[in-house]
């Protein structure tokens, strides 16, 4: 199955900065979606992102993707610490791979 | 509210048993996923179903089990052949089985051995 795979980081970052994180992946994609998971919690779906689509928007979500790369980023801008997640790209083909999730702190 | 359910939230396995974890939905979906996820390790797929009475493996379905007997429910066994079952999982739900539908998740099961 494709697989979402996510820079690793840990990024800690203070309120009102903005937080970026990446994924790459390594198969042709119909879509690629992000999700958040607050600890302890479920997945919740964010932002879709067609592969024929270079940029999306939704509130302070900015997507980008490059299937020449298979690279997509995310950008959350003026973080706040409600943001405090873990933040996961999904590839969608046939079905939906996960990457490994990268972490975001944002501190008040 | 629509949402899915899982039950219960922590969940306690001995020796030799199994185990059965619960997941409703009522949001009308047709598909719904199972998956594993242990620290540093993402989301695996351990089951899906893309409608009723219907079932395929996933990556690691070795020592699961589920079924698909209505449209709401969604029950993941974790057998005695498991033997390393101590995880978070997680069960999902998305209006049909095709990568491009954004899937919705419950607030997971955590699962540890005794």
């Amino acid at each position: 199955s494709q697989q979402g795979e996510e820079d690793p980081q840990a990024l800690s970052i203070q309120e009102g900065e903005n937080a970026t994180m990446n994924c790459s992946y390594k198969t042709s994609i119909n879509n690629l979606q992000w999700y958040r998971q607050n600890s302890g919690r479920g997945l919740v779906h964010l932002i879709l992102i067609r592969s024929n689509e270079r940029e999306k928007h939704s509130g302070r979500l900015r997507v980008t993707l490059d299937t020449s790369k298979k690279s997509s980023s995310l950008l959350i801008t003026a973080s706040r610490a409600a943001d405090t997640a873990s933040y996961f790209c999904a590839t969608g083909g046939d079905g939906l791979a996960f990457g490994k999730g990268n972490q975001v702190v944002v501190i008040p | 509210d629509g949402g899915i359910t899982q039950s219960p939230k922590y969940l306690f396995r001995k020796e030799g048993q199994n185990v059965t974890l619960s997941c409703e939905q009522n949001l009308n979906h047709d598909a719904m996923y199972w998956y594993r996820q242990d620290p540093g390790q993402g989301l695996r797929l351990i089951y899906y179903s893309q409608i009723v009475n219907d079932f395929q493996k996933g990556d690691i379905a070795e020592g699961y089990s589920v079924s698909r007997e209505k449209k709401e429910s969604f029950p993941l066994t974790v057998t005695s052949a498991q033997k390393n079952p101590t995880a978070f999982y997680l069960c999902a739900s998305s209006i049909l089985w095709q990568g491009n539908q954004p899937q919705h998740f419950g607030d997971g099961t955590r699962l540890s051995i005794l």
